[in-house]
């Protein structure tokens, strides 16, 4: 029963361009959306979050859009950077204790 | 840096002994939590403690057992180790923010369990 999915295991992009990494989810109850980003043998470090009642949230070069009606939500890199290359993940919860997380998807910014 | 220290990083096992991972946190956090990762399936969280001798379970309880006598230390014990407990386990603290309570992860710990 995975509530929360992202479909695309990789994902290439080149320098300066965008990188566009996409969640679905089921649970309508879900209230609370994040992204993580993981480099190798490193735990997950918190990236952004969005709350249930806004759209959007932008920290520098990293935007999430969320649509509640479609139960996506999106995370934007703006310019993508080689740093960037790493797993993300997605993750959603109800409540502060029970967070569904993604099984990742695998960024590669080239030079 | 949230603080949050695992032991032992790696660790190898045989199948059907006991196993503990240690995770000890700084910062006095009241929320602890432990999770798997394994591939094609994300972070899955196995238990979490909301204070001392407060604990419940989480996704994936089967087969673990936490317990946590001081606020700082939150142990994950495998009673008797299968293979299938072969993964990277994470603990994760929640740090309140003005807006979120957001999770923060320690380094891990590789366990294979043969």
């Amino acid at each position: 029963d995975q509530q929360v999915k992202q479909n695309s295991p990789s994902l290439s992009v080149q320098e300066g361009r965008i990188s566009i990494l996409n969640c679905d989810y089921t649970n309508s109850m879900f209230d609370y959306f994040l992204w993580y980003k993981k480099y190798p043998a490193e735990g997950p470090t918190f990236l952004i979050s969005i709350s249930s009642i806004k759209d959007k949230n932008e920290d520098g070069r990293f935007t999430v859009f969320l649509n509640k009606s479609a139960k996506h939500l999106s995370l934007h890199i703006v310019p993508s950077q080689p740093g960037d290359s790493a797993v993300y993940f997605c993750a959603a919860s109800a409540n502060n204790n029970d967070m569904r997380f993604g099984a990742g998807t695998r960024l590669t910014v080239k030079p | 840096d949230a603080g949050i220290t695992q032991s032992p990083r790696h660790k190898v096992t045989e199948t059907g002994t006991p196993v503990t991972l240690r995770c000890h946190q700084t910062e006095n956090h009241r929320y602890m939590y432990w999770y798997r990762q394994d591939p094609g399936h994300g972070l899955r969280l196995i238990h979490y403690s909301y204070g001392v001798k407060d604990t419940d379970k989480g996704e994936v309880s089967d087969g673990y057992s936490v317990s946590r006598s001081k606020t700082e230390d939150f142990l994950l014990t495998l009673e008797s180790a299968t293979s299938s407990q072969t993964s990277v386990y994470f603990c994760a603290i929640t740090r309140t923010s003005a807006d979120y309570n957001e999770q923060f992860f320690g380094p891990g710990t590789r366990l294979t369990v043969l």
